[in-house]
């Protein structure tokens, strides 16, 4: 989408390594979100964003940090990848309607 | 905890047929409803926001529907078409974060 990409688009890792993923938006919104979807557990939440250095913990929060230091940028981190971190992350952001717009994806292989 | 179920899991039919994927939502208090396309491999396309105040909203052969007093909302495709075929998301906003919470997903096949 125009308003939001992320990078890399691909990544392999070893386990152990930390890993940082980004999300970049132009549409200034104040929400923004990091998913990860997996097959049998659909998109889950994993942390999110309601403005600068404001975050909070989603639902699969365990090994994940994140950090947004400007509006446009919300990073998330992971200290020391696991396999079990093997995912496809989406971040999205949400405007002043509610809608949710997503970004294309990272799909991460922690070898 | 809000959870959002879809029904069917998986619809095969044939091209020009109509069809109405399905979606409830436990937790009444909503904010907005969203479906979602999603291709295999891709991210996931917004069709159609819903506003918790409003009943349908229409986008071409899409029209969706949201009953938030009985937890329900309906997704209905005029004409398939095999371009059509993709799994579709139902998501509803909720919670002080504005949480989006998925369904499963329905698996779409429009045959040729």
């Amino acid at each position: 989408d125009a308003g939001i990409t992320q990078s890399p688009r691909h990544k392999v890792t070893e386990t152990g390594t930390p890993v940082t993923l980004r999300c970049h938006q132009t549409e200034n919104h104040r929400y923004m979100y990091w998913y990860r979807q997996d097959p049998g557990h659909g998109l889950r939440l994993i942390h999110y964003s309601y403005g600068v250095k404001d975050t909070d913990k989603g639902e699969v929060s365990d090994g994940y940090s994140v950090s947004r230091s400007k509006t446009e940028d919300f990073l998330l981190t992971l200290e020391s990848a696991t396999s079990s971190q093997t995912s496809v992350y989406f971040c999205a952001i949400s405007g002043n309607r509610g809608g949710y717009t997503f970004g294309s994806g990272t799909r991460l292989t922690v070898v | 905890k809000q959870e959002v179920t879809q029904i069917p899991a998986a619809l095969s039919v044939p091209e020009g047929e109509n069809l109405v994927l399905n979606c409830s939502f436990t937790d009444s208090a909503i904010y907005n409803l969203q479906w979602f396309r999603q291709d295999p491999g891709k991210g996931l396309t917004s069709l159609l926001l819903i506003q918790s105040s409003q009943r349908e909203q229409t986008s071409g052969r899409l029209n969706a529907s949201l009953d938030k007093s009985s937890g329900r909302s309906t997704l209905y495709i005029a004409a398939s078409q095999p371009g059509d075929s993709a799994t579709y998301l139902c998501a509803v906003v909720s919670g002080s974060a504005r949480q989006l919470t998925f369904g499963s997903g329905t698996q779409l096949t429009v045959l040729p």
